[in-house]
């Protein structure tokens, strides 16, 4: 089975300092890629970020960072200089690269403090 | 190319109903994806097209759920019959077949029904 856990319902941040967004996960399959999204209040998910799961270096884009612990199925997200524009939803994902289907955990809602 | 595009953003329905959503996806886009999400949920896949083919469609599917992709471009999702519990926002994403599999996320449709 697969399964993807936030555990982090709300998380606060003060702006321009780093906050780091946790997520772990649960397959049997030896090949996946990890994802993120961003949901503002808005409703469209924006894509962030992407971990392969045999790529050896931790992704990064821009101010987004991804903290991949393969060892221990960890696939954390890590905001450097949060911005008040980073106060949304944020989703992470998997998708075992033996089929098409996405699965995501419950989110966790990030508040950026001025 | 404006992205992921949705109608209706929003629909009410009485309880038993058919409801039909309509999505068009990036053009160049060849894979297409229909999720729901619920308040404080993350997104739950339904079905998957590639083209016009629908490869995957998920198990907790009712059979009062249906969806097309005809000409491999736009897709439609219908509910028939509908329930107090089908109230969600529906969410159509789309991914090109070359890539990462990053998806790209329409506005989503509200679905009340009451």
């Amino acid at each position: 089975a697969q399964k993807i856990t936030q555990t982090q319902p709300g998380m606060f941040v003060q702006e321009k300092e780093a906050v780091t967004l946790d997520c772990t996960y649960d397959t049997s399959d030896p090949s996946y890629g990890l994802f993120w999204y961003k949901q503002p209040s808005s409703g469209e998910m924006i894509f962030l970020i992407y971990q392969g799961s045999y790529d050896q270096q931790n992704a990064t884009e821009g101010r987004y960072s991804l903290n991949f612990q393969k060892a221990r199925k960890s696939a954390n997200l890590v905001i450097s200089a949060s911005q008040l524009g980073d106060s949304a939803m944020y989703f992470c994902a998997m998708r075992p690269n033996t089929g098409n289907q996405f699965y995501f955990g419950t989110g966790t809602s990030l508040t950026v403090i001025p | 190319d404006t992205g992921v595009s949705q109608n209706p953003r929003h629909k009410i329905t009485k309880r038993g109903q058919n409801v039909t959503f309509r999505c068009d996806p990036i053009s160049e886009h060849n894979r297409l994806y229909w999720y729901r999400q619920t308040l404080g949920q993350g997104p739950e896949f339904l079905t998957y097209f590639q083209n016009e083919a629908q490869l995957e469609k998920s198990r907790l599917l009712s059979d009062r759920f249906s969806a097309e992709r005809p000409k491999g471009s736009f897709s439609t999702l219908e509910i028939q019959r509908t329930e107090q519990g089908d109230s969600a926002m529906y969410l159509c994403a789309s991914t090109d077949a070359g890539s990462l599999g990053e998806q790209y996320f329409g506005p989503g449709t509200r679905l009340t029904v009451t």
